[in-house]
């Protein structure tokens, strides 16, 4: 059980293209979704925290108009990385709280962001 | 200030001898502590929890850890490592009285030599 999927797993996009991640809980409610990015051979930095129906709370210096975060339903959440650049070139890796559960996250596989 | 630490970037064992990965953290609340490996190219497992009821936590693969308050450390432990453990290994903390998002050491990269 606690299974997050990430789609997709990895993705190549041009310059200043949009680039849309998903985020999803298989089998259980994520009433709290959060998204990280993962530099190369660099920890997970929290960039946002999700909550199903409001608007998404933001890290210092993460820009909410580049990182579109939407979490419309109890099991989806999704990452718009909007005019990438290729310094967003990431690992962005989600997960999701199970409801009622105390602290504990379980994490999707990951996206591979190359923007060339 | 919350924070944790990882107080060694990498971490090299034969196969067949102990591992030890140490963690250090701050807060002024009970932490939840957690260990996740990740392999290359791979998303988050974890190995193990503490989350305030027994100090010595026995995780997944044989790893354990000890939750030492005195010395605000939890370090990963595992007896005989095996050629599978090479990987990253973060340690996260959760913070009780926060929004309950959780916080990365900087990862320690575990390598076993044969």
């Amino acid at each position: 059980g606690a299974v997050v999927s990430q789609h997709p797993s990895w993705v190549i996009c041009k310059s200043g293209t949009s680039v849309k991640i998903e985020c999803r809980s298989l089998d259980f409610q994520a009433t709290t979704m959060f998204w990280y990015r993962q530099f190369p051979k660099q920890s997970l930095m929290l960039m946002a925290t999700s909550n199903e129906g409001s608007k998404a709370t933001y890290e210092q210096g993460v820009e909410k108009d580049k990182f579109l975060i939407n979490h419309a339903s109890l099991t989806l959440s999704t990452l718009t990385v909007t005019s990438a650049h290729p310094e967003d070139s990431s690992f962005y890796i989600c997960s999701a709280r199970v409801s009622g559960s105390y602290n504990e996250q379980f994490f999707g596989p990951g996206t591979r962001l190359t923007v060339l | 200030a919350q924070s944790v630490t990882q107080l060694d970037s990498h971490v090299s064992v034969s196969e067949g001898t102990p591992v030890l990965l140490r963690c250090n953290y701050s807060s002024s609340y009970s932490p939840s502590l957690f260990w996740y490996v990740q392999h290359p190219n791979k998303g988050l497992q974890l190995l193990l929890k503490y989350t305030s009821a027994a100090t010595l936590v026995k995780g997944i693969n044989g790893f354990e850890a000890e939750f030492k308050k005195s010395e605000t450390s939890f370090h990963l432990t595992k007896p005989s490592a095996h050629m599978s453990d090479a990987a990253e290994y973060f340690c996260v903390v959760s913070f009780s009285l926060s929004n309950n998002d959780m916080r990365f050491g900087a990862g320690t990269r575990l390598t076993v030599k044969p």
